[in-house]
């Protein structure tokens, strides 16, 4: 149980170009997903916070008409990466909360999208 | 600022041997979960420990939690090649909002 699927799980594309990334709860609903960004041998950095129903909550520093988010319903969040550039280029991994559980219960990842922006 | 700060960076080690990774954090927190990362995966949830545990289980895992001290240690006994991977711990942000704060991660090379 308890499955979270990204897609894609890589991505290559064109500098200037936007790249949608899916986040879905498989078996269980999710009224919270979290976005976050990874560098190469760095930890995870939560870029914002995905609510069902509502406008994402974005950290600072994340852009949001750069990093747009919707959270269409209780299994599924995406986030848009708009007129992409090489800086970009990052792994993206999202994690779900179960609504059964708590706020400060176990997240459940994805398994990350490599975006490569050229 | 980043909460989790975690020693050692690195751990290599022969497998059969344990391994020990530990976490500090700055404020007070209701609870403690550790994560493990494959090269280019996701994340994957080990054990959570809430304040008033002091010592959790799970298999080969073994997690202490010391508040008073602030930290915590993951304990891999009897280690194994698969085990090889990232490992973070995570203290929940102030404010009951769910969101997570990673340590830096300790990366574990256990060599057959």
């Amino acid at each position: 149980g308890a499955v979270v699927s990204q897609h894609p799980s890589r991505v290559i594309c064109k500098s200037g170009t936007s790249v949608k990334i899916e986040c879905r709860s498989l078996d269980f609903q999710a009224t919270t997903m979290f976005w976050y960004r990874q560098f190469p041998k760095q930890s995870l950095m939560l870029m914002a916070t995905s609510n069902e129903g509502s406008k994402a909550t974005y950290e600072q520093g994340v852009e949001k008409d750069k990093f747009l988010i919707n959270h269409a319903s209780l299994t599924l969040s995406t986030l848009t990466v708009t007129s992409a550039h090489p800086e970009d280029s990052s792994f993206y991994i999202c994690s779900a909360v179960s609504i059964t559980s708590g706020p400060q219960e176990t997240q459940y990842f994805g398994p990350g999208t490599r975006l490569l922006v050229l | 600022s980043q909460q989790g700060e975690e020693d050692p960076q690195a751990l290599s080690i022969q497998e059969g041997e344990n391994a020990t990774m530990n976490c500090s954090y700055k404020t007070s927190i209701n609870n403690l979960q550790w994560y493990r990362q494959n090269s280019g995966r996701g994340l994957v949830h080990l054990i959570l420990i809430r304040s008033n545990e002091r010592e959790k289980h799970s298999g080969r895992l073994r997690v202490t939690l010391d508040t008073s001290k602030k930290s915590s240690s993951l304990l891999i006994t009897a280690s194994r090649a698969a085990d090889t991977a990232s490992y973070f711990c995570a203290t929940p942000r102030a404010g009951n909002t769910g969101k997570l704060i990673f340590g830096q991660g300790t990366t574990l090379q256990v060599k057959p």
